[in-house]
């Protein structure tokens, strides 16, 4: 089966910078990759996703790069601010004939520090 | 407003007692999902359904059952739970195959 690898596990930058969270994936069937932030006691929520056919996708402060050959991909969070300290998911989705099967990354808890 | 919808949101219960925890969506969403959380292990998928009456395994299926006979509803079901099953679990749907999904509140279930 799929197998998604997360790293780090934490991460603490200074407001202002930016910050890199990785992804690595095994199946090549894997083609939708989405970015899910949690906040404490919250749902998880989508803040970017990415297709197989593409290589990056910007949004505001918020970009992901993927590398199918590589199988892997990144977050990007540039200008980081306080409210973007969160647990941060990646994911890999592939179809299956039941549906859409998700194998999500262990999670990376990011602070953004004053 | 568009929503899942999780009952209960909390539960302490003992081993072997069965239960069942509710989803409903209202935004005509053929695919939902269950996933529990656990610290240090993400989210994991348990099952998920892309139609009524359709349903599949995800990594961590071994002591649950869900059904699918209604489009929006998609319950899951603890015929006999043990404490390893101790875990936040959260429903979600999509619109369709790799969209994005939408999470229900989650249902934190201890059992003792």
């Amino acid at each position: 089966g799929e197998n998604v690898e997360q790293h780090p596990s934490t991460l603490s930058v200074q407001e202002g910078d930016s910050a890199v969270i990785k992804c690595t994936y095994s199946d090549s069937a894997s083609n939708y990759f989405p970015w899910y932030k949690q906040e404490l006691g919250k749902r998880p929520q989508l803040i970017i996703d990415i297709r197989s056919n593409v290589g990056e996708k910007k949004d505001q402060r918020i970009a992901v790069t993927l590398n199918k050959t590589a199988k892997h991909f990144s977050l990007h969070i540039t200008e980081t601010q306080p409210e973007d300290s969160a647990v941060y998911f990646c994911a890999a989705s592939m179809i299956t004939g039941g549906g859409n099967k998700l194998t999500f990354g262990t999670g990376t808890q990011l602070k953004v520090e004053l | 407003e568009a929503q899942v919808t999780q009952n209960p949101r909390y539960l302490i219960t003992v081993t072997g007692k069965k239960l069942t925890v509710t989803c409903s969506q209202n935004m005509n969403h053929e695919y939902m999902s269950w996933y529990r959380q656990d610290p240090g292990l993400g989210l994991r998928q348990i099952y998920y359904s892309m139609n009524v009456e359709v349903t599949d395994k995800g990594d961590v299926p071994e002591g649950y059952k869900v059904s699918r006979k209604e489009k929006r509803n998609f319950p899951l079901i603890l015929e006999s739970p043990s404490p390893n099953q101790t875990s936040l679990y959260f429903c979600a749907s999509s619109s369709g195959p790799n969209q994005p999904q939408h999470f229900g509140d989650g249902t934190r279930l201890s059992i003792l």
